[in-house]
């Protein structure tokens, strides 16, 4: 099946630990982000890619790290330097040679331990 | 500012009672707007893009509407199956990143049998 997909779907991380979630699209879309979702706020964006080997932050970025060394995979990595890291995180993907939608994966709730 | 706001915040409504809801939005450069539906624990699910004023779509229970400020979606005698949150974001041209997602904050359907 053509998607998106995320992983783990659950995490937990000590304090002081570096963790990477993985996003794995195999839509040939060009464009991926990620977005962080907590309670009461839509969705920020956190970084994104229109194009293998490059990215911009998004609104968002202290404390994350990302590469896009691959068009299919775009990982992003939580850094011991975001000192607020427990949210619920999503992925997306679209192809940038018109204006469509976005679609999304299934999500990684991060906690913190 | 780009900007989204969505109401109501929660809405709670009878098994076959339609009502609507909003989304307003300031944004320079509308690019499309988008509507999600997004169960708890999962990602977005894409239901609807607008592109202009005037325009709407339809799907089953589900009628998405633009005016210059602001989207409605309506829905037609609902079904419990239809409690989730359902999400608006914009597409602007703000800071040339054109592939930019402005989310508002949501609004929690819940429909009782």
């Amino acid at each position: 099946d053509g998607g998106i997909t995320q992983s783990p779907k659950y995490l937990f991380r000590k304090e002081g630990q570096n963790v990477t979630l993985s996003c794995e699209q195999n839509l040939n879309h060009d464009a991926m982000y990620w977005y962080r979702q907590d309670p009461g706020q839509g969705l920020r964006l956190i970084y994104y890619s229109q194009i293998v080997n490059d990215f911009q932050k998004g609104d968002i970025a202290e404390g994350y790290s990302v590469s896009r060394e691959k068009k299919e995979s775009f990982p992003l990595t939580v850094t011991s330097a975001q000192k607020n890291p427990t949210a619920f995180y999503l992925c997306a993907s679209r192809q940038t040679d018109s204006n469509t939608e976005a679609f999304f994966g299934q999500g990684t709730r991060l906690t913190v331990v | 500012e780009d900007q989204v706001t969505q109401s109501p915040e929660a809405l709670r409504l009878q098994e076959g009672e339609s009502s609507s809801l909003n989304c307003s939005y300031t944004v320079s450069g509308l690019r499309g707007l988008f509507w999600y539906r997004q169960d708890p624990g999962k990602g977005p699910e894409f239901l609807f893009t607008l592109y202009s004023a005037g325009e709407e779509k339809e799907k089953e229970r589900l009628k998405a509407t633009l005016t210059k400020k602001e989207s409605f979606l309506h829905i037609t005698a609902p079904k419990p199956e239809d409690s989730a949150t359902y999400l608006c974001a914009v597409r602007s041209n703000y800071g040339g990143a054109t592939n930019k997602l402005i989310f508002g904050t949501g609004t929690l359907l819940a429909v009782q049998p």
